[in-house]
């Protein structure tokens, strides 16, 4: 089984400042995605890296997949209330069917 | 969200009966998931399906059995519900090869006291 650490598991901090979650594996991935859950919901897209090294930006949201495709991290800067959520990191590996797994998930605080 | 209607929303059951789950799809896609998601263990994926009829167990199989006879329709179902399998379930889908994206349901709250 593939395991995806996350870290922190959770994460409160002030409004504007800035904050990076992490997302470990000791397997190698072809695609690594990040999601945001908000209470009650399922998880929602924000991005999805595929090359290694590669970085994404989504307005104040900074995503990079590692050069060996085995972790990735989310940057955020400038985090507003709106940022909560839960923030997931999933995996996909190739060769076969597209199961796909899923981090441990950190929960975000963002207090005005 | 649009395209994938999860059923029912929220149930509870007695320890012992059967409960299934419904999960429909109105996007054509191919793949469909079931995962649980209880605190501290993030989303595990129970089963898969990867056409009709094709289905394939994931992680957390053990006490559920899936069925899908239309490309629309993924079954989740707990043939004797067990306390451990109180959880929020969520369906997804996806439809396209290489980068995989999921699209999910808005979960189904499962009680079984």
């Amino acid at each position: 089984t593939q395991l995806l650490e996350q870290s922190p598991q959770f994460l409160s901090i002030q409004e504007g400042e800035n904050l990076t979650v992490y997302c470990n594996s000791s397997s190698v991935f072809s695609s690594l995605q990040w999601y945001r859950q908000e209470p009650g919901e399922g998880p929602v897209l924000l991005v999805t890296v595929v090359t290694g090294g590669e970085v994404k930006k989504l307005k104040r949201l900074t995503f990079q997949f590692g050069d060996a495709r085995k972790d990735s991290s989310l940057h955020i800067t400038a985090a507003q209330t709106g940022d909560t959520g839960l923030y997931l990191c999933a995996g996909t590996n190739s060769g076969g069917y597209q199961k796909v797994t899923f981090g441990t998930g950190t929960k975000l605080q963002v207090i005005p | 969200d649009a395209g994938i209607t999860q059923s029912p929303r929220h149930k509870v059951t007695e320890t012992g009966t059967p409960v299934t789950l419904r999960c429909h799809q109105t996007e054509n896609h191919r793949y469909m998931y079931w995962y649980r998601q209880d605190p501290g263990h993030g989303l595990r994926l129970i089963h898969y399906s990867y056409g009709v009829k094709d289905t394939d167990k994931g992680e957390v199989s053990d006490g559920y059995s899936v069925s899908r006879s239309k490309t629309e329709d993924f079954l989740l179902t707990l043939e004797s519900a067990t306390s451990s399998q109180t959880s929020v379930y969520f369906c997804a889908i996806s439809g396209s090869s290489g980068a995989n994206v999921l699209t999910f349901g808005a979960g189904s709250r499962l009680t079984v006291l």
